[in-house]
């Protein structure tokens, strides 16, 4: 069965900590997606990734394809990136979502 | 360009009437998705097509849904007759190539069902 778990499903954190999302997959898979929701409803792709690491100004995304994870890490953090960061797995023409993890940054 | 255009941003319909939705993705994508969100079941893809052609519908819930894509630059998704389980927001996104592509989102419909 494809799957895709997201940790932690909630994430409260203080204005400058580095944060790390998780998310893991059950089998091998072309792509993984990163999006973000903001408390507005509307959904941005942070990154799309088959291997190794992408860095786009404060957020960085990894993967680990052997051990079938990835993370989504946000440094000095603002409360700006409060949102809901979504992990999507693409199994080959099949995309298949996390549940999401809601981040509140509080300053 | 203006982005992933979506339409309407909110639709209040009663139960049984038919709900179109209607998307226009961005000038040179190849690829577009229908994507449902609720509070129970998150985000699903719906269906997707590559150059007008339906890839995977297996997402689509039942034979009470459709989707078409005429042209390039716009598709439909139709529910006939809706029920109140329907009651979601509906996404559309595009992307150059495929799954494996950046895809830019829509702002969605909010559809409530009475």
């Amino acid at each position: 069965k494809n799957e895709v778990e997201q940790s932690p499903q909630n994430l409260t954190a203080q204005e400058g900590e580095f944060i790390t999302i998780n998310c893991s997959y059950s089998v091998g898979i072309s792509a993984l997606h990163w999006l973000q929701q903001h408390p507005g409803g509307g959904i941005v792709s942070l990154f799309m990734l088959s291997s190794g690491k992408k860095k786009h100004g404060r957020l960085i995304a990894t993967i680990n394809i052997q051990e079938k994870h990835s993370s989504l890490h946000i440094t000095a953090s603002h409360p700006r990136d409060s949102a809901v960061y979504i992990c999507a797995v693409d199994y080959g023409n099949k995309l298949v979502f996390g549940a999401g993890t809601i981040l509140r940054v509080k300053s | 360009d203006a982005g992933v255009i979506q339409s309407p941003r909110h639709e209040v319909t009663e139960m049984g009437q038919e709900v179109t939705l209607r998307c226009k993705p961005i000038s040179g994508h190849n690829s577009l998705f229908w994507y449902r969100q609720t509070m129970m079941r998150g985000l699903e893809l719906l269906i997707y097509f590559n150059n007008n052609v339906p890839i995977d519908d297996s997402g689509m819930p039942e034979d009470r849904f459709s989707a078409k894509m005429p042209n390039a630059s716009f598709s439909t998704l139709k529910i006939q007759p809706s029920e109140p389980r329907d009651s979601a927001v509906y996404f559309c996104a595009s992307s150059r190539g495929g799954t494996g592509d950046i895809q830019y989102f829509g702002a969605g419909t909010r559809l409530s069902v009475l």
